[in-house]
C-alpha cells in the first residue's frame, strides 16, 4: 500500500497568518496521464471531510482561492494564503492512484 | 443539490451483522462510483472499498474484505455496505463518498458492544 505522511502545524496558529502542510508518499502519484492523483481535504469538528485540492493542485468547486496545492510526484504542499476561523479542522492527503486509496494520518491547525 | 444520505446511528452486538446504507440524490447514481470509507480515532481514515452502481463490480481494500460486502439498489439509488462478524474494533463512523470524493455522506457511528 502506498504510504502517506504528514507534517505537523506549530499550533495555534494567529489568524491572517499563512500556512503550509506537507504530505509526502511512499511511490510516486504521477500518471501517465499526467496528472498527480493527490487529494487535500479539511474536516471540520463534527464534520464530514470536504474536497478542497484534487489532482494535486485543482481547487474543488466552491474551495476558497486562499487553499492552494502544490508538489511534485512524492511531496506535496497544501497553502492557506490568511488563516480564518473557518479553516480550523484537521487537514488530510489522500492518494487516488491505486487501490487501497491511502490518507496521510492528518493535520490539525488550530487558530490562535 | 447534491445529497448522500447515510442511515441512523447503530448500536450492535459483537458477533452479529449490520448493514448501512447511503441514498444518492440531485447526480445520475449509476454513472459514479461510491467509495466507503471508515474513521477511528486511532486509525484515522482507511479506505474500505468501491462500487460501480451500474455494473455491481466491486474493489475491496484486502484488510476488510470479508468484514465488508458493498451492493447497490438501482431502483432506489442507494449504496448498501453490510458488516459481518462485528467486534469492538469495527466501532467507527462510516463515510459513502462518491464523484471523485466531492461529495461526502454525513457519517454514521457504529458501536459494537454487548
Amino acid at each position: 500500500d502506498i504510504v502517506m505522511t504528514q507534517g505537523a502545524l506549530p499550533n495555534p496558529v494567529p489568524s491572517g497568518e499563512s500556512v503550509s502542510i506537507t504530505c509526502r508518499s511512499s511511490k510516486s502519484l504521477l500518471y501517465s496521464d499526467g496528472k498527480t492523483y493527490l487529494n487535500w481535504y479539511l474536516q471540520r469538528p463534527g464534520q464530514s471531510p470536504q474536497l478542497l485540492i484534487y489532482w494535486m493542485s485543482t481547487r474543488a468547486s466552491g474551495v476558497s482561492d486562499r487553499f492552494s496545492g502544490s508538489g511534485s510526484g512524492t511531496d506535496f504542499t497544501l497553502k492557506i494564503s490568511g488563516v480564518e476561523a473557518e479553516d480550523v479542522g484537521v487537514y488530510y492527503c489522500q492518494q487516488g492512484l491505486e487501490f487501497p486509496y491511502t490518507f496521510g494520518a492528518g493535520t490539525k491547525l488550530e487558530l490562535k | 443539490q447534491v445529497q448522500l444520505q447515510q442511515s441512523g446511528a447503530e448500536l450492535v452486538k459483537p458477533g452479529t451483522s449490520v448493514k448501512l446504507s447511503c441514498k444518492a440524490s440531485g447526480y445520475t447514481f449509476t454513472s459514479n462510483h461510491m467509495n466507503w470509507i471508515k474513521q477511528t480515532t486511532g486509525q484515522g481514515l482507511e479506505w474500505i472499498g468501491i462500487i460501480n452502481p451500474g455494473s455491481g463490480g466491486t474493489s475491496y481494500n484486502v484488510k476488510f474484505k470479508g468484514k465488508a460486502t458493498l451492493t447497490v439498489d438501482k431502483s432506489s439509488s442507494t449504496a448498501f455496505m453490510q458488516l459481518s462478524s462485528l467486534t469492538p474494533e469495527d466501532s467507527a463512523v462510516y463515510y459513502c463518498a462518491s464523484l471523485g470524493f466531492d461529495y461526502w455522506g454525513q457519517g454514521v457511528m457504529v458501536t459494537v458492544s454487548s
